[in-house]
Order: structure tokens, then sequence, then C-alpha cells
């Protein structure tokens, strides 16, 4: 059974932490994705990555970084957490762009 | 650039009832088109996707879409609706520049009355 393991469902972090969260695959896919998801504005691309060490920039990529140093393992990084980041974040993977298994979803609170 | 429109973002409909959910894409290269389903504080489960073939495409739970290229559409309908199906549901485009990133509708959140 596919598996995308998001490190935790609810996370409340203070305005100024260095946030980490953290996304398993293990299904040996070589793209990951971050997105972001907000009601009325869908899932928002913020970065995804295409090989290990590789990243690209999605759509909303101000205030975030990512890191992928083996090929299952894919992080999202805030480094300056703002109350405007609270929201559901969602880590997918995929093989080739033929469909993309997703995480279970973090939901984060930034007071 | 890709684009995915959903018309609708609230859909009602009586269980028992014929399902239809609007999608149409842009993009300039044959897309992958893909319908997602989210249940509260869940993920994304794949209902269905179209890639290369037969335009008419099944999937889980009864649900099927149509790939029609000329209308740049990708409607997910299902003939009868189940209470179970109250959700949200997203329709997804990838396939241009090689790099398969995923770009997604706002959504339709469907309501399946008694």
């Amino acid at each position: 059974d596919v598996k995308v393991t998001q490190s935790s469902r609810y996370l409340v972090k203070r305005t100024g932490e260095k946030v980490f969260l953290e996304c398993v695959q293990d299904m040996d896919h070589e793209n990951m994705f971050w997105y972001r998801q907000d009601p009325g504005l869908g899932l928002r691309l913020i970065y995804f990555s295409y090989d290990v060490k590789m990243k690209e920039k999605g759509d909303i990529p101000e205030g975030y970084s990512v890191s992928r140093e083996k090929k299952e393992r894919f992080s999202l990084i805030l480094e300056s957490a703002s109350t405007n980041q609270t929201s559901m974040y969602l880590c997918a993977s995929s093989l080739a762009g033929l469909e993309a298994f997703f995480g279970q979803g973090t939901r984060l609170t930034v007071v | 650039a890709q684009s995915v429109t959903q018309l609708g973002s609230h859909v009602s409909v009586s269980e028992g009832a014929l399902v239809l959910l609007r999608c149409n894409y842009s993009s300039s290269v044959p897309p992958y088109l893909f319908w997602y389903v989210q249940y509260p504080n869940q993920g994304l489960q794949l209902l269905l996707k179209y890639t290369t073939g037969a335009t008419l495409v099944k999937g889980i739970n009864g649900f099927e879409a149509e790939f029609k290229k000329s209308e740049t559409s990708f409607h997910l309908t299902k003939p009868s609706a189940h209470m179970s199906d109250a959700a949200e549901y997203f329709c997804a485009v990838s396939g241009a520049s090689g790099t398969y990133k995923y770009i997604f509708g706002t959504g339709t959140r469907l309501k399946v009355l008694a």
C-alpha cells in the first residue's frame, strides 16, 4: 500500500518561530510537492522537487524554503512563521506526472 | 501556462440525483487530467485520471469523467448521489514543461440532501 506520511497532523507555533514540516514517501517517486490549501483558493504550489537536492519554486514560495537530502524525504521550512501562514499544508509525491499521492495534511496554526 | 477552472464552489444535489461537477482547463500541450476527492481533515484521494486513450474514464465509487478536447473540459459525473459522496472535489491538470507540476482548481464542495 503506497504511502505519503506527514510528520504532524496538527501544529501550533508562535510568530517568529522556525517551523519544519516533514514528509516521507515509500514509493521511490522522483517528484515531491508541497501545497498550501486555503478555503476558496484551492491548492497552491509552494515548492516542488524532481530529484534529490533539486527544487523549483512554485506559485507562492515567499517565506518558505525546502530541503531534499534523500529521495524519500521532502521538508518544508518556514523560516520565521507568521500568522498569514496559518493553513493546511499538503505533501504529495508522483512518478512522471501520472498521478500524485497525498499525505494526510498538516494543519498549522501560527499564534 | 496551464490553468483549471471549476464552475460552482458549492453544489447541492438530492440523494439519488445525478451529480455533475464541471471542470475546464487550459493547456498548451496534451494534458493529463485528474479528479481528486477530499473528506474533512484528510488529504486528497484520486478518483480517476485521464492520460491517453479512451476519453471516457471510470473511477472509484461510481464516478466517471469524459475528456472533451474540443471543449477543453473534463466534467465529473455520477448517476446517483449517495450521502457518502458529500466532500470537496478538485480537478487538476499536469503534463506541461516536462516537470509534471499539478495545477488544481479551487474546488467544488458537494452537499447531498436527504
